[in-house]
């Protein structure tokens, strides 16, 4: 089975450039969520879905990042415009829980690297 | 909010055991534990629900006490294939199972031969 497909592995823009990652979840899953792990602070949640609904973006920094998932099987991390302090690993992952009690775990991609020059 | 996890870091040698521990400041609805390789993503371990759960596979286990808000995970009799950086992930009360999770910093594991 397919894991959770991330697109691009590998990201270098300018600073100012618009950035888009993109996130394929586990056929079947119903949560989507993107971190964002640096050294300094670590493996952070930026947002999350159930069912294709945005439930929590407190974790967003900044109005520069948004997220969508217009279907199932695809979502988008945004950034406008992108700074230095945004290189980072981003990371999607998905999970299939049934609202009362998770019957999994979350599944992480193999992430993107972004660098902000 | 974050869980803090002890130790930081680790260096044994094969064949010995290690605890790492990860500790909440909040109610906990379930603890999830992942190890991640240099490069790579997060990895499942287990995940453990109910307070006083315990759980394992191969060498690893895991526990949860909930009244403590605590988590500890015990890895015995350690391989090279163990080494990496150990995380926990915790979901309060009230996720409902559908929550993201909040990490803590990582313990980093290192086997030596």
């Amino acid at each position: 089975d397919a894991g959770v497909i991330q697109s691009p592995r590998h990201e270098v823009t300018e600073m100012g450039q618009e950035v888009t990652l993109r996130c394929k979840p586990i056929s079947g899953h119903n949560s989507l969520f993107w971190y964002r792990q640096t050294m300094m602070r670590g493996l952070e949640l930026l947002i999350y879905f159930n069912n294709n609904v945005p439930i929590d973006d407190s974790g967003m920094p900044e109005d520069r990042f948004s997220a969508k998932m217009p279907n199932a099987s695809f979502s988008t991390l945004k950034i406008q415009p992108s700074e230095p302090r945004d290189s980072a690993v981003y990371f999607c992952a998905s999970s299939l829980a049934l609202g009362t009690s998770p019957t999994d775990t979350q599944y992480f991609g193999p992430g993107t690297r972004l660098t902000v020059l | 909010q974050q869980p803090v996890q002890s130790p930081q870091a680790v260096i044994l040698r094969e064949g010995e055991d290690a605890v790492i521990n990860c500790s909440s400041s909040k109610a906990l609805y379930s603890v999830h534990w992942y190890r991640q390789k240099h490069g790579e993503a997060p990895v499942f371990l287990m995940i453990l629900l109910k307070g006083g759960e315990q759980k394992g596979h191969d060498k690893i286990s895991a526990s949860f006490n909930e009244k403590k808000q605590q988590s500890s995970l015990y890895l015995t009799a350690s391989q090279l294939s163990y080494s990496g950086t150990y995380f926990c992930g915790t979901e309060g009360r009230g996720g409902g199972g559908a929550d993201g999770l909040t990490f803590g910093k990582g313990t980093h594991l290192i086997i030596q031969p």
